[in-house]
């Protein structure tokens, strides 16, 4: 099946700092890509859809300011944690879904940790 | 509209029975439905889909699931669970070429010695 990777898979930083996460289809091109946060033993929560070359699409209650997400190309995504506090720590999930179907493939997710 | 219940928070079963994981879901359209399993801070991985093709889907791992449009439900079920089958289960649905999926809050199986 179809790869999506996420980079750093663990980042730990300080309060105030930003941190940036990647997410990559490998081996398709994902037209739409989608960020994910999970909270510990709770579900998904949809942060945001991003379409490639477009402005990402957020979920109400989620900041645009604070969680700054780029889809600018077919392969790659990014989500910026701006001016990060501890209760941005979390599990952070992308998913990227080709233009054939309607699978999304998740990546492996990033832990972020903010002291 | 779409939204997806799994029915069971917890389920515990012993390793050589049978695993039952409930899910309903309820949509506006004919969905797609897919059960996904996630080991302790791990990303997802698909396990099946129901994609308006059969309703009986076998997937990876044992695990097969029946769609049921007259009860709206997805159950997941396997005959024998094995102890590397503990983990979080989430059953998801969403609309053919729809924007984003619902997810369901999650079901923990474990499995006993």
């Amino acid at each position: 099946g179809a790869v999506v990777s996420q980079h750093p898979s663990r980042v730990i930083c300080k309060s105030g700092t930003s941190v940036k996460i990647e997410c990559r289809s490998l081996d398709f091109q994902a037209t739409t890509m989608f960020w994910y946060r999970q909270f510990p033993k709770k579900s998904l929560m949809l942060m945001a859809t991003s379409n490639e070359g477009s402005k990402a699409t957020y979920e109400q209650g989620v900041e645009k300011d604070k969680f700054l997400i780029n889809h600018a190309s077919l392969t790659l995504s990014t989500l910026t944690v701006t001016s990060a506090h501890p209760e941005d720590s979390s599990f952070y999930i992308c998913s990227a879904r080709g233009q054939l179907n309607n699978e999304q493939f998740f990546g492996p997710g990033t832990r972020l940790t903010v002291l | 509209a779409q939204s997806v219940t799994q029915l069971d928070s917890h389920v515990s079963v012993s390793e050589g029975t049978p695993v039952l994981l409930r899910c309903n879901y309820s949509s506006s359209y004919s969905p797609s439905l897919f059960w996904y399993v996630q080991h302790p801070n791990k990303g997802l991985q698909l396990l099946l889909k129901y994609t308006s093709a059969a309703t009986l889907v076998k997937g990876i791992n044992g695990f097969e699931a029946e769609f049921k449009k007259s009860e709206t439900s997805f159950h997941l079920t396997k005959p024998s669970a094995h102890m590397s089958d503990a983990a979080e289960y989430f059953c998801v649905v969403s609309l053919p070429n729809a924007g984003k999926s619902t997810f369901g809050d999650g079901t923990t199986l474990t499995v006993k010695p």
